[in-house]
């Protein structure tokens, strides 16, 4: 258990409205990163953050927005959600101090768009 | 780009048999690990198995082990005495400068 809780776990929302997905960790990790998994597709990167106030772009940023204002917490934002955006989101981190590379995941949260 | 490639969508084993997942990879990085990950009906993203690709000594946790071959860039999964249990979808992962994924195998274990 990698200490990681995600929120909230399904969300069901109409097209154009905004959305919002927290990711929290209880263990001070300075890496955190947000996927979201399609079918064919397995995981791929939106965002991700190397610090409080310090993030970028993955693979498929487009449509999305991150924030880390405390090293906790690791927003997900939907402006205005489209259908396309109907995926499983899973946020991850990356402990420190190990130089394995290695991720560990939450739970993941199931968004459907309608 | 790194790019990770899981040519075997579905594959099936006998419960107690083996069974070899394929995963074959390719990236620019000199130094990087490689992953296998389980994600069982309940979604979570387990972790079942890292491979330093520095080390040649293939790496083995209980009944999973894999077979890394570098210079082919290859990175398959063998589970010994599969259970049921084991029947999950499992995706190969590369890290480098990113996590980069497969798409997936979906293993079933037939009693």
């Amino acid at each position: 258990d990698a200490g990681i809780t995600q929120s909230p776990r399904h969300k069901v929302t109409e097209t154009g409205t905004p959305v919002t997905l927290r990711c929290h960790q209880t263990e001070n990790h300075r890496y955190m990163y947000w996927y979201r998994q399609d079918p064919g597709h397995g995981l791929r990167l939106i965002h991700y953050s190397y610090g409080v106030k310090d993030t970028d772009k993955g693979e498929v940023s487009d449509g999305y927005s991150v924030s880390r204002s405390k090293t906790e917490d690791f927003l997900l934002t939907l402006e205005s959600a489209t259908s396309s955006q109907t995926s499983v989101y899973f946020c991850a981190i990356r402990p420190t101090g190990v130089t394995t590379d290695t991720q560990y995941f939450g739970p993941g949260t199931r968004l459907t768009v309608l | 780009a790194q790019t990770v490639t899981q040519s075997q969508p579905e594959m099936s084993v006998q419960e107690a048999e083996t069974v070899t997942l394929s995963c074959t990879y390719d990236t620019s990085e000199s130094d990087y690990y490689l992953f296998w990950y389980k994600q069982p009906p309940s979604r979570q993203m387990i972790l079942v198995i890292r491979q330093e690709a520095y080390k040649q000594q293939n790496a083995t946790e209980n009944r999973f082990s894999v077979n890394f071959q570098k210079a082919a860039k290859s990175f398959s999964l063998k589970i010994s005495d599969s259970q049921l249990g084991d029947a999950a979808m499992y995706f190969c992962a590369a890290s480098g400068s990113r996590l980069t994924f497969g798409e997936g195998t979906q293993l079933t274990v037939n009693p």
